[in-house]
């Protein structure tokens, strides 16, 4: 285990659905990430949160909203995906900025019908 | 364009052989990390070199940084079937920007 969780592990949904992915760290780290990953693609990186505050919007689409209630839980809101949208979602901390360790969760499964 | 590209895409090798994958990058940085992850999973952090090192090991793991060529390699000796995994290069920091940016992985497979 990496101090990582995220909830649920595996999610599908309508394209109309609304559901939330959540990722919660108990390593005491100030920033946490999404990342998207799809097949055949490099890991993309979502959204950056330190200190609660968002840093990084890496032009992802508004049907993605994240939100950081405190240091230890991410949330990402989801709602009307497109197929597209179905890939691995990783949730990672880190001490310090982005550019130190970082520790990532084991991942949701999204599949969008 | 991606920070580090990882060569070659897959790899298979015998168990108790050696593996060898190499990354590269396009811009400064701070720092060269490496990450492994089994199918499906998240992704695990292995070790990390700094701009300002050469090489470094950790275990059964060897890497190396050639900041002149803008590319690093990672070495893993008498690897088992515990090994099998992909292998990511992430480059850290300097002109990307105080984030990680990701290659697409090495799909490693030992064979038992």
């Amino acid at each position: 285990e990496t101090g990582v969780t995220q909830t649920p592990r595996h999610l599908v949904m309508g394209m109309t659905n609304k559901k939330s992915l959540k990722c919660e760290q108990h390593l005491g780290h100030n920033a946490m990430y999404w990342y998207k990953q799809s097949a055949k693609k490099p890991l993309e990186l979502m959204f950056v949160y330190n200190f609660k505050e968002q840093t990084e919007n890496n032009s992802v689409p508004s049907r993605f909203s994240p939100e950081c209630p405190n240091s230890s839980h991410l949330f990402l809101h989801l709602h009307t995906l497109q197929p597209e949208d179905s890939a691995l979602y990783l949730c990672a901390s880190s001490q310090g900025g982005g550019a130190y360790e970082q520790y990532f969760g084991p991942g949701t499964r999204l599949t969008v019908t | 364009s991606q920070q580090g590209e990882e060569d070659p895409q897959a790899l298979s090798i015998q168990e108790g052989e050696n593996a060898t994958m190499n990354c590269s990058y396009k811009t400064s940085i701070n720092n060269l990390q490496w990450y492994r992850q089994n199918s499906g999973r998240g992704l695990v952090h292995l070790i990390l070199i700094r701009s300002n090192e050469r090489e470094k090991h950790s275990g059964r793991l060897r890497v190396t940084l050639d900041t002149s060529k803008k590319s690093s390699s990672l070495l893993i000796t008498a690897s088992r079937a515990a090994d099998t995994a992909s292998y990511f290069c992430a480059a850290g920091g300097g002109a990307a920007g105080n984030k990680l940016t990701f290659g697409g992985g090495t799909r490693v497979l030992v064979k038992p």
